[in-house]
């Protein structure tokens, strides 16, 4: 068990560019979620797959966003036309069952 | 629209004392979480509450949840310079499709000192 994995670390963009980051959940977790946190903020829930379905997603998650989940594997989260107000940590999360999440550490985005 | 309040949100305590941590939500639910954030990390796990009474230590920490009341408490017993971190609860609002989506609360930064 590697835990839930992200990449990259730290991305630093100019407005406009889109950008894109992945997670891989621990293999055996069939539930994904993505979750923003600003500074000084809690997270605050973006969208969430079971299995490759995406079943919810947050009013957050403006038209900029698209998330996929292929073949109920890992995920990515792009966004397009990035704006300085999409600064923040972007964390993944997975679960196998409805009671126990794991987070990763998380891709903190910069828009200069 | 589920809201999920801590308070204090800022905690500075001296080590040794006890101190608690209120988590207030709003609608209905059983399942309850406490996380600790260090700068810059992810979101470790405490805790899960999953009844109403239910309460769970590790160390120097315990939490209980009732449910009745919409509050979580987080106790800190003869606090130590390492629980210096964030603290967070969140909520996983009962029933639909809401299930596995966690509100949290603002965070409470608490800070041990000599």
């Amino acid at each position: 068990d590697t835990g839930v994995s992200q990449n990259p670390r730290h991305k630093i963009t100019k407005r406009g560019q889109n950008v894109t980051f992945r997670c891989d959940p621990i293999s055996e977790h069939n539930r994904l979620y993505w979750y923003r946190q600003t500074l000084g903020q809690g997270p605050e829930f973006l969208t969430y797959f079971q299995n490759e379905a995406q079943l919810e997603k947050s009013r957050l998650l403006s038209d900029r966003f698209s998330a996929e989940r292929p073949k109920g594997s890992f995920s990515t989260l792009e966004i397009q036309r990035t704006e300085q107000g999409d600064s923040a940590m972007y964390l993944c999360a997975s679960s196998r069952d409805l009671y126990g999440y794991t987070f990763g550490s998380g891709t903190r985005l910069t828009v200069v | 629209e589920l809201k999920v309040e801590q308070n204090p949100l800022f905690l500075s305590m001296q080590e040794g004392k006890n101190y608690t941590i209120y988590c207030n939500y709003s609608t209905t639910s059983d399942r309850l979480y406490w996380y600790r954030q260090d700068p810059g990390k992810s979101l470790e796990s405490l805790f899960v509450l999953l009844s109403n009474g239910a309460v769970k230590q590790e160390g120097r920490l315990m939490a209980s949840l009732d449910t009745k009341a919409r509050l979580s408490t987080l106790h800190i017993t003869a606090a130590v310079h390492d629980l210096s971190a964030t603290y967070f609860c969140a909520v996983d609002p009962r029933g639909g499709t809401s299930y596995g989506k966690l509100t949290f609360g603002q965070g409470t930064i608490l800070t041990v000192h000599p």
